[in-house]
């Protein structure tokens, strides 16, 4: 089983509608989390780091759920310029020190 | 605009040829990534560094990789011999490691290698 698991989709989302996914993780000591957002061809970027009591940025919102070990993300009155792959990150202390596991992505076209 | 800054953006090689890969991470962070993408794949750990000692690089082929922190300044990602199958996206990314957690993590433009 993968560490960080993700849809990889593609999610194909109507202009100016909801769309939300979900990344399960596997390391219950995992002590935080990211969104990170990646165009073709490009390096991935921070869209917004996840905190436990949830956190919304604008037209996107983060959920964290411990107890079923995953996390969300709603992007609300979707932009074209909203397509994109969604990476999610989870950072646990493992035997080695702390790093960085990224999920394969989930892949978001949104259409006109 | 601190930035992490790698070097070559592109590289096409020869299989049998070595391959060096440099990256500047930004300047206060204490901690470097190397990770490897491709379409099959997805983003791979290859190894990281904190205070430029390796932490973990059990996501490298030990037999042909190899990653190094010279300095503070620059981190080494090499391959010798390279292989076609070593084609792909190599992105270095810092942060800071607070012994407890890593802060989020900033990315170089990355190198794309093609090895004929």
């Amino acid at each position: 089983r993968k560490e960080v698991e993700q849809d990889p989709g593609p999610f194909n989302v109507p202009e100016g509608a909801t769309v939300a996914f979900n990344c399960t993780y596997s390391n219950s000591a995992s002590q935080s989390f990211f969104w990170y957002r990646q165009d073709c061809r490009k390096e991935p970027k921070l869209l917004m780091s996840v905190y436990s009591s949830g956190n919304e940025d604008g037209r996107f919102t983060a959920q964290l759920n411990r107890a079923s070990q995953y996390i969300s993300l709603l992007i609300r009155d979707s932009k074209l310029s909203d397509s994109a792959t969604y990476l999610c990150v989870v950072n646990a202390l493992g035997a080695a020190g702390n790093k960085l596991t990224f999920g394969g992505g989930t892949r978001v076209l949104v259409k006109p | 605009d601190a930035r992490v800054t790698q070097t070559p953006r592109h590289k096409v090689t020869e299989m049998g040829q070595e391959v060096t890969m440099r990256c500047q991470p930004i300047l206060g962070h204490n901690t470097v990534f190397w990770y490897r993408q491709t379409m099959m794949q997805g983003l791979e750990l290859l190894a990281y560094f904190r205070n430029r000692a390796p932490l973990d690089d059990s996501g490298m082929p030990k037999d042909r990789f190899s990653a190094e922190m010279p300095d503070a300044t620059l981190a080494t990602l090499k391959i010798q011999p390279s292989e076609p199958r070593d084609s792909a996206v190599y992105f270095c990314a810092s942060g800071f490691n607070t012994g407890r957690v890593v802060t989020e993590a900033f990315f170089g433009q990355g190198t794309r290698l093609t090895v004929v």
